[in-house]
């Protein structure tokens, strides 16, 4: 069964710092892996997606990296500022297109 | 391109009601999912559907059920309600059957039973 685990549950930061949000899947074998953002009370909304043929994908001041053969993916994030203050989720896809997702990162940038 | 778009937004039931939510995917899109979405359980899947198809179901008792139209609209359904069906229900579109494909998000159905 695959599992997915972020670490920290949580982390406060000052604005302007970079910072690295991890995420580990237990089996290797996976089609993607996606990151997501959700904002309290509202719906996901779609960072990167790294297909299981890439090693990262950049988007801005976001990169996503991928290590299927350890299990990992990292999510860092450059110059952050109070708007990216979210919880970020990682999930993955092995089969028969449904998402596996972890307990997700709350996030806040202090101004 | 309209996003994906749920109604209703908001619902308040009691118990042993039934309810039925709605999503329409992104134009073009014929891969329909739904998930449930607690504080204690996370983001769980309910199921998937394709070209008025259910591919793949949950661990989510048979009082959860689900249908797509011709159109890729996709429709919920959850009888009997009980106090832990209370949650947010996201459903997501993709533009394939394949497995590779960005999901894209809804803005999500808040359920409160009481």
């Amino acid at each position: 069964k695959q599992e997915v685990t972020q670490i920290p549950a949580a982390l406060s930061v000052p604005e302007g710092e970079n910072l690295v949000l991890n995420c580990s899947f237990t089996d290797s074998a996976i089609y993607n892996l996606q990151w997501f953002r959700q904002d309290p009370g509202k719906g996901l909304t779609s960072l990167l997606l790294i297909q299981s043929s890439q090693r990262e994908q950049t988007s801005g001041r976001l990169n996503a990296s991928l290590d299927k053969s350890s299990g990992r993916s990292t999510l860092y994030i450059a110059a952050s500022q109070p708007g990216d203050s979210a919880t970020y989720l990682c999930a993955v896809i092995k089969g028969a297109q449904k998402l596996v997702f972890g307990q997700g990162t709350r996030l806040t940038i202090n101004p | 391109k309209a996003g994906v778009t749920q109604t209703p937004r908001y619902l308040i039931k009691t118990r042993g009601q039934q309810v039925t939510l709605s999503c329409s995917p992104i134009s073009g899109h014929r891969s329909v999912s739904w998930y449930q979405q607690t504080p204690g359980q996370g983001l769980q899947f309910l199921f998937e559907y394709f070209s008025e198809t259910q591919r793949n179901k949950g661990n989510f008792p048979g009082r959860f059920s689900g249908r797509q139209f011709s159109n890729s609209r996709s429709e919920m359904n959850v009888s009997t309600l009980e106090l832990g069906d209370s949650a947010l229900y996201l459903c997501a579109s993709s533009s394939s059957g394949g497995l590779a494909y960005e999901q894209f998000f809804g803005p999500g159905t808040r359920l409160t039973v009481l």
